[in-house]
C-alpha cells in the first residue's frame, strides 16, 4: 500500500541546472498536485492536474513545468534552477470530488539550489 | 481570493494541557475545511475534516467545528501528549479541489 511516492528525497543542484522530481500514486486518483513549502508561508500550489493529459497552473507556477501522461505519474520539472526554488516539494493526490475529499501527500523532496 | 489565517506559533505546552489552535478563513461559496498534521521529516497527514456548517470533525482526541457565522475552524484537544508534537495546518478546499493552507503552527509538548 504505497500511496504517494516521491523521488528523490533529497537533492542539491547548482544554479542553472535542470531536474525532474518524480511523483507516483497507486490509488487511481484523478487529481494530482504539486506544492512547495517554505518557512512561514505554509504550502503553495505550483501546478495541478485533474486527469491524464490535463494540467493547469497554481499560485506559483513560474520556473516549473508539468505533464500528466498517465493517471499514476505527475512529474515536476525545474527548467533552470534558481536559489529561490530552494524548498521542500510535496506531491498530493485525491479523487476529484468537488473538494470534500482529503488529499494524500508524499513524504516530500528537499531541494537545495546553490 | 480564498485565504486561511491561523494562529502563529510556536506553541509550547506541558503534557496534559488543553490545546486550542485558532483558524479563520475567507472563501467564496461553501468550502470544506481540514486540519493536516506534519510530523518531523514526513509529509502532511489528514487529521480531521468538516464539509458543511456545524459539522464537527474529530480524530485522535482532536476536534474542530465548522462555524460559518464566525468563519472559523479552531482545533482543540483536551489533554495533549508528547506524541502530539508536530506542525498543524488549517486548510480549505473549494469545488476545484485546490487546497489553500494557513502558515502552520508548530506545537511542542514538554513532559
Amino acid at each position: 500500500n504505497a500511496g504517494v511516492t516521491q523521488t528523490p528525497k533529497f537533492q542539491v543542484l547548482k544554479t542553472g541546472q535542470s531536474m525532474t522530481l518524480q511523483c507516483a500514486q497507486d490509488m487511481n486518483h484523478e487529481y494530482m498536485s504539486w506544492y512547495r513549502q517554505d518557512p512561514g508561508m505554509g504550502l503553495r500550489l505550483i501546478h495541478y492536474s485533474v486527469g491524464a493529459g490535463i494540467t493547469d497552473q497554481g499560485e506559483v507556477p513560474n520556473g516549473y513545468n508539468v505533464s500528466r501522461s498517465t493517471t499514476e505519474d505527475f512529474p515536476l520539472r525545474l527548467l533552470s534552477a534558481a536559489p529561490s526554488q530552494t524548498s521542500v516539494y510535496f506531491c498530493a493526490s485525491s479523487y476529484y470530488s468537488g473538494g470534500n475529499q482529503p488529499q494524500h501527500f508524499g513524504d516530500g523532496t528537499r531541494l537545495s539550489i546553490l | 481570493g480564498d485565504s486561511v489565517t491561523q494562529m502563529e506559533g510556536p506553541v509550547t505546552l506541558s503534557e496534559e494541557a488543553f490545546l486550542t489552535i485558532n483558524c479563520t478563513y475567507t472563501a467564496t461559496g461553501y468550502p470544506s475545511l481540514f486540519w493536516y498534521v506534519q510530523y518531523p521529516g514526513e509529509g502532511l497527514q489528514l487529521l480531521l475534516k468538516a464539509t458543511k456548517a456545524d459539522d464537527k470533525g474529530s480524530n485522535k482526541g482532536f476536534e474542530a467545528t465548522y462555524r460559518k457565522e464566525t468563519t472559523s475552524f479552531h482545533l482543540e484537544k483536551g489533554s495533549v501528549q508528547v506524541s502530539d508534537s508536530a506542525v498543524y495546518f488549517c486548510a480549505l478546499s473549494t469545488l476545484n479541489e485546490k487546497l489553500t493552507f494557513g502558515t502552520g503552527t508548530r506545537l511542542t509538548i514538554i513532559p
